[in-house]
This record gives C-alpha cells, sequence and structure tokens, in this order.
C-alpha cells in the first residue's frame, strides 16, 4: 500500500519566519503534487513535480522532488497570514486502488499552517 | 458560473433520511471525482467517474450511491447513514484520468455533512 507521510502535522508561527514541510513515503512515484487548502474551499493546486531532484519556485515557495522520487519538501520564504492553510502533497499511484489502469491521487494527511501577523 | 460547484455547503441529516448531494463542472473535463475528508485522516478517493462511466470504487458502504447523468454533473445519493460519515465531502474534476502525469484536480468547496 503506497502512504504519503506529512510533517510537521501543525505548525504556528509569526510573519516573516520561514519554514519547511516535508512529505514522504517508502514508494517510489511517478509525480507528485502540492495542494493548498483554506478553510471552508476546496483544495487548490500549487505544483507537479515530476523529475527526481526537481526544484519549482512558485514566488516565495520552493518545492522539491527527492532523487528517488519518494520525497517531497515545500519551503516558504518570509510567510505571510495569506500563506495560513491545510498543505497537502498527492502522489500519483501506480495503479488504480484496487488494480485499474486507472492511477489515481494518494493524499497525505496534510500539514496545518498558521501564520500569525 | 465557472470551476466546480456543489450543493448544498451544509447538511444536517438524521440516520433514516435519504438525501442527494450535487456538484457540477463547467469547465469541460471528462473525469470526476468524489472524496471524503474527516479529521485525522487522509482525503479518501471514493468514485471516479470518466466520461461518466464508473472506473473506480474504493470500497464504498453502499450507502453511498452516485450518479453520473453527464460529463458535467456528479450526485452522491445517501441513505441510512452512520455518525462516523460525518465529514467534509469533495467533488473534483479533471481533464482526464488516463495520463502518465497526474492531470491538475479542481475540487468544488464540499459539503458539510452531519449525520445525527
Amino acid at each position: 500500500t503506497q502512504l504519503l507521510e506529512q510533517s510537521p502535522q501543525f505548525l504556528s508561527i509569526q510573519e516573516g519566519e520561514n519554514l519547511t514541510v516535508y512529505c514522504n513515503s517508502s514508494s517510489v512515484f511517478s509525480s507528485l503534487q502540492w495542494y493548498r487548502q483554506e478553510p471552508g474551499e476546496g483544495p487548490v493546486l500549487l505544483v507537479t513535480v515530476v523529475t527526481g531532484g526537481e526544484v519549482k519556485k512558485l514566488k516565495r515557495l520552493t518545492f522539491q522532488f527527492g532523487d528517488a522520487r519518494k520525497d517531497s519538501s515545500l519551503h516558504i520564504t518570509a510567510a505571510q497570514p495569506g500563506d495560513t492553510g491545510l498543505y497537502l502533497c498527492a502522489g500519483k499511484a501506480e495503479r488504480g486502488i484496487y488494480g485499474g489502469s486507472q492511477g489515481n491521487l494518494i493524499f497525505g494527511k496534510g500539514t496545518k499552517l498558521s501564520v500569525k501577523p | 458560473e465557472t470551476g466546480v460547484t456543489q450543493t448544498p455547503r451544509h447538511l444536517v441529516m438524521g440516520m433514516t433520511n435519504k438525501k442527494s448531494l450535487k456538484c457540477e463542472q463547467h469547465l469541460g473535463h471528462n473525469a470526476m471525482y468524489w472524496y471524503k475528508q474527516s479529521a485525522k485522516k487522509p482525503l479518501e478517493l471514493m468514485f471516479v467517474y470518466s466520461l461518466e462511466e464508473r472506473v473506480e470504487n474504493n470500497s464504498v458502504p453502499s450507502r453511498f450511491s452516485p450518479e453520473c447523468p453527464n460529463s458535467s454533473h456528479l450526485f452522491l445519493h445517501l441513505h441510512t447513514l452512520q455518525p462516523e460519515d460525518s465529514a467534509l465531502y469533495l467533488c473534483a474534476s479533471s481533464q482526464d484520468t488516463l495520463s502518465s502525469i497526474p492531470y491538475e484536480q479542481y475540487f468544488g468547496p464540499g459539503t458539510r455533512l452531519t449525520v445525527t
């Protein structure tokens, strides 16, 4: 069974601080996505990484896919209150949940980030 | 209206009630999904539809019954639910399902369901 473990589970920081959240697995994923979910809303895609060692930047957010494609990290520089939310990583399963041909997304439990002004 | 919409946003129902959740996508996508989001658990995939055909059923109890009458609409019919079914039910859509790289999934805001 492919699982994604996210850490930390909760993170509360002051505006302007830097932070890193992690997404780890013992399984290899062909690609990995990061989503952010704000209260009362559904998750919104931030980035997709597909190549081992890949680094992608989105303004103050830096995403890295591990060389072995088993882990990923999200680093936020100079966090702002608007970064508050639940950060979810999701990996594309090797095959459908019940062995079907579709490769569906497996989600981690998420990191709940609170950035205080 | 754009994106993925879900109604109702909040629902309280008794264990003997029958209700339905509705999802509509205005993105021209071919695939639609139902997820369950509970506290302290990862997002759980429930059902996947591709071009109106169910392609995944993630061992969901029969008290949850999906319906996809066309590629823009998805329903989740609920009957004789249990209190542990209380959760946020999210609908999503994507361009398609088959790809070596996952298509972006666009989520609706969810229906917060409470079973009393």
